[in-house]
């Protein structure tokens, strides 16, 4: 059974930064690509950032792009997401996502983690 | 990501027939994904590449994409089925709450 399970959020000040990671189980994490989406409170799903299977293609949202990294370890079968210079803007539940396909171009995502939850507040 | 625009709601009776629309200009170019959100859970996903039902879902959930519009059609809606809806084409739509009562 394709399993997702996010760790890493937690309450942190403006400006400051988490890391966010997904340990991924029951399927082949090197042949899709991977994704993170997130819900502000009270709002519809945000897509953040998604990487494709090799790792060579990378997409961000313009709302976090500069700020937010995405990376993959093939070896622990975990996905990344650094978040550095957060604002309040940033406080939501971050979903990790597993994709249909080895590329994220014209695809969508399947299988979701249950998600962690980012506040940023002073 | 594209810009894509659902309905903020729709409603409907026990029964009868519940369709979501989800209008973007990348729609023709790009397959539709199309997401249950209940509250406090995470997404599921009921549709994907336009009009595909996963495993596990149930046969009334339908989809189908036509030019820049796609469209997830629940015949017989239950009341199981009162939800968040998002479709997904490079982007999600801006969703749609479905109320069965």
């Amino acid at each position: 059974e394709v399993h997702l399970v996010e760790s890493g959020g937690g309450l942190v000040q403006p400006g400051g930064s988490l890391r966010l990671s997904c340990a991924a189980s029951g399927f082949d994490f090197s042949i899709y690509a991977m994704s993170w989406v997130r819900q502000a409170p009270g709002k519809g799903l945000e897509w953040v950032s998604a990487i494709s299977a090799s790792g060579g293609s990378i997409f961000y949202a313009d709302s976090v792009k500069g700020r937010f990294t995405i990376s993959r370890d093939y070896s622990k079968n975990t996905l990344y997401l650094q978040m550095n210079s957060l604002t309040v803007d940033d406080t939501a539940v971050h979903y990790c996502a597993k994709g249909t396909a080895r590329s994220f171009s014209s695809y969508g995502m399947d299988v979701w983690g249950q998600g962690t939850t980012v506040t940023v507040s002073s | 990501s594209y810009e894509l625009t659902q309905p903020p709601s729709v409603s409907v009776s026990p029964g009868q027939t519940a369709r979501i629309t989800c209008s973007g200009d990348a729609l023709p170019k790009k397959y539709a994904y199309w997401y249950q959100q209940k509250s406090g859970q995470a997404p599921v996903l009921v549709i994907y590449e336009d009009s595909k039902r996963p495993s596990g879902i149930p046969e009334r959930f339908s989809g189908s994409s036509s030019e820049t519009m796609a469209t997830l059609t629940i015949s017989g809606a239950q009341v199981e089925d009162e939800a968040d809806y998002y479709c997904f084409s490079s982007g999600f739509g801006t969703g749609t709450k479905v109320t069965v009562l």
